[in-house]
């Protein structure tokens, strides 16, 4: 039972457009929810997170939306850059427990030039 | 090291063997995890070192599966009688505070179990 979902397994956008990256999630004890992007070799590496008293979180570029009602959150990149493409997973923690994170499968961002 | 870092980058073994994979935290990070991401799959979860507390092992998939830190420090996994199914690529993740805290990667290990 996959309590993260990411249904896009790859998504594929023109460079210097928008990408949208969209999670699901089933568990409304998630509070916490965090966006981790990997290059092919590598470790993931933290992107932007978002706290459930939020709707909304930006860091230059990135900006990632929470909607509790939904329980769906998105990231949204803008202007995507070559740069960008990795797999990009959503993550969720659970006010039960501080520390066990539940992933998503991710999704396959490929900017085209 | 200024990252976690992760030994053997790629192994190579033959179904029933055993193998150790190694992981090195960042220094003076207390917490500690394993996940396991297999092909087109999120990260699953095995484990959990925080501290001297007892680790969370509620991940890991059976009893060929098990996972020790030595001294806070350096972590070991273990897989024994490796199964095809094993395959996978095996991370570790280290952070500087136990509640929450980003989660800072090494570049896994990839398993391939022949």
């Amino acid at each position: 039972d996959q309590q993260v979902k990411q249904n896009s397994p790859s998504l594929s956008v023109q460079e210097g457009r928008i990408s949208i990256l969209n999670c699901d999630y089933t568990n409304s004890m998630f509070d916490y929810f965090l966006w981790y992007k990997k290059y092919p070799a590598e470790g993931p590496t933290f992107l932007i997170s978002i706290s459930s008293i939020k709707d909304k979180n930006e860091d230059g570029r990135f900006t990632v939306f929470l909607n509790k009602s939904a329980k769906h959150l998105s990231l949204h990149i803008v202007p995507s850059q070559p740069g960008d493409s990795a797999v990009y997973f959503c993550a969720a923690l659970s006010g039960e427990s501080n520390y066990q994170l539940i992933w998503g499968a991710g999704t396959k961002l490929i900017i085209k030039p | 090291g200024a990252g976690v870092s992760q030994s053997p980058s790629n192994k190579v073994t033959e179904k029933g063997k055993d193998v150790e994979l190694r992981c090195d935290p960042i220094s003076g990070h207390t917490a500690l995890y394993w996940y396991r991401q297999s092909l087109g799959q999120g990260l699953e979860f095995l484990i959990y070192f925080q501290g001297n507390s007892a680790p969370d092992k509620s991940g890991l998939p059976s009893d060929r599966f098990s996972a020790e830190r030595t001294g806070g420090s350096v972590s070991t996994l273990t897989i024994q009688r490796t199964q095809q199914e094993d395959s996978a690529v095996y991370l570790c993740a280290t952070i500087a505070e136990p509640q929450g805290g980003e989660q800072f990667f090494g570049p896994g290990t990839r398993l391939t179990v022949l």
